[in-house]
């Protein structure tokens, strides 16, 4: 099984700033997921990767299969990026890792004042 | 579409209680999955369906039963509710698992308190 884990757990930040969270899990993927948690609960996806980078507006994710590392970045952070922001991964079955499902990091809590 | 849709919304339940929590996808998703979402852990998986008819066990299945009957339904049913089982549950979908360029999409989660 996966081992996901994301730094920071918190972080609190001043409008405007460049935001990095990290994720780096232990074997092969086949997949990675960047989610979306509000406070209101709901999940949404952001990004899924299995190579590269992409970008969507001001979210940039980048993954490093070599290091077992992703990287989300929000530039021009807004108060209304404050979420929980959550690493999932889905193991890549055709290296014997098997695990069905995504392996979930704990998220990081992401609050960004004006 | 509606996306994932989940019934109820919040549930309170006595311990030995049973009840069945809802999800329906409207896209033609063959894979759909519960998760469950508790303080400090990451999403777990509980029950999954790779089409109508197929089920399997995730990582923490005890205490909950699956059907799949259809492919837009993926109900979760909880057989004796125990405390433990108070958690928020995600259904979740995506058109396969077994093709590495899907999206999940999440339904709005199921608030669940066992007293």
């Amino acid at each position: 099984k996966n081992e996901v884990e994301q730094s920071p757990q918190n972080l609190t930040a001043q409008e405007g700033e460049f935001i990095t969270i990290n994720c780096s899990y232990s074997v092969g993927i086949s997949a990675l997921h960047w989610l979306q948690q509000h406070p209101g609960g709901g999940i949404v996806s952001l990004f899924m990767l299995s190579s590269g980078k992409k970008k969507h507006g001001r979210l940039i994710a980048t993954i490093n299969i070599q290091e077992k590392h992703s990287s989300l970045h929000i530039t021009a952070s807004h108060p209304r990026d404050s979420a929980v922001y959550i690493c999932a991964v889905r193991d890549d079955r055709g290296s014997g890792g098997g695990a069905d499902g995504l392996t979930f990091g704990k998220g990081t809590h992401l609050i960004i004042q004006p | 579409n509606a996306g994932v849709t989940q019934t109820p919304k919040f549930q309170v339940l006595k311990t030995g209680q049973s009840m069945t929590l809802q999800c329906a996808q409207d896209m033609n998703h063959e894979y759909m999955s519960w998760y469950r979402q508790d303080p400090g852990m990451g999403l777990r998986l509980i029950h999954y369906s790779v089409g109508a008819g197929i089920t399997d066990q995730g990582e923490v299945p005890n205490g909950y039963n699956v059907s799949r009957s259809t492919t837009e339904d993926f109900p979760l049913r909880l057989l004796s509710a125990a405390p433990s089982q108070t958690s928020v549950y995600f259904c979740a979908s995506s058109y396969s698992r077994d093709i590495p360029s899907y999206e999940q999409y999440f339904g709005p989660g199921t608030r669940l308190t066992v007293t």
